[in-house]
């Protein structure tokens, strides 16, 4: 138990649908990301927000559209994907400490979203 | 980032200490060196990460050479739990971090 709980953990969807990702952490934290895990691949990072506002985004799809509505919660919206989205979402948080040391990320167990 | 390159993968015999290497020639004076590991459909976990000194905790070990270029992981007992994929990674530490892995290396620990 990481204190970072995903849900829903397996999810099927077409092409045409629109679901949501959900992601909570217990721990405090400012900071909130989603990561993407394709097949073989590496991590890539999608979105970060830190203090409830969106920092960065790695030029990802605008199919899939975060939303933060607090330091606590974080959604991955998603519509419209492709079958070469379906991957392993992972979702995580930290403590950031402006020009301190780097906090350590904590995962959740990942959202295996299958896309029709 | 300092780029990093690790050995796609290595066996280690249960018990016996597993020592992963990971090359940062490129590190910069203020980036330090991170490692999380990932088992087998689980999000990744931090291991331990530092700048310049050596550093233990209750998991690991990290030693990291006098110039920075490298740095090696030691799992002093490995158990059959420690199989996983382990990173390493350089970053510089701050607001925000955006840690970004690579392929890591896939150490099996066997009977």
């Amino acid at each position: 138990e990481t204190g970072v709980t995903q849900t829903p953990r397996h999810l099927v969807m077409g092409m045409t649908n629109k679901k949501s990702l959900k992601c909570e952490q217990h721990l405090g934290h400012n900071a909130m990301y989603w990561y993407k895990q394709s097949a073989k691949k590496p991590l890539e990072l999608m979105f970060v927000y830190s203090l409830e506002e969106r920092v960065e985004n790695n030029s990802v799809p605008s199919r899939f559209s975060p939303e933060c509505p607090n330091s606590s919660h974080l959604f991955l919206h998603l519509h419209t994907l492709q079958p070469e989205d379906s991957a392993l979402y992972l979702c995580a948080s930290s403590q950031d400490r402006a020009g301190g040391v780097f906090a350590e990320l904590f995962f959740g167990e990942g959202s295996r979203l299958t896309v029709l | 980032d300092a780029k990093t390159t690790q050995p796609p993968s290595m066996d280690c015999a249960e018990g016996r200490a597993a020592n992963l290497p990971c090359n940062h020639s490129t590190i910069s004076g203020n980036e330090y060196v991170y490692w999380y590991r990932q088992i087998h459909s689980q999000g990744p976990q931090y291991i331990i990460h530092g700048l310049k000194n050596n550093e233990t905790n209750e998991m690991a070990s990290l030693i990291i050479t006098e110039d920075r270029k490298s740095s090696t992981l030691i799992l002093p007992h490995a158990t059959l739990r420690d199989t996983a994929v382990y990173y390493c990674i350089v970053r510089v530490a701050g607001t925000a971090s955006k840690l970004t892995f690579g392929t890591g290396t896939r150490l099996q620990v066997t009977l």
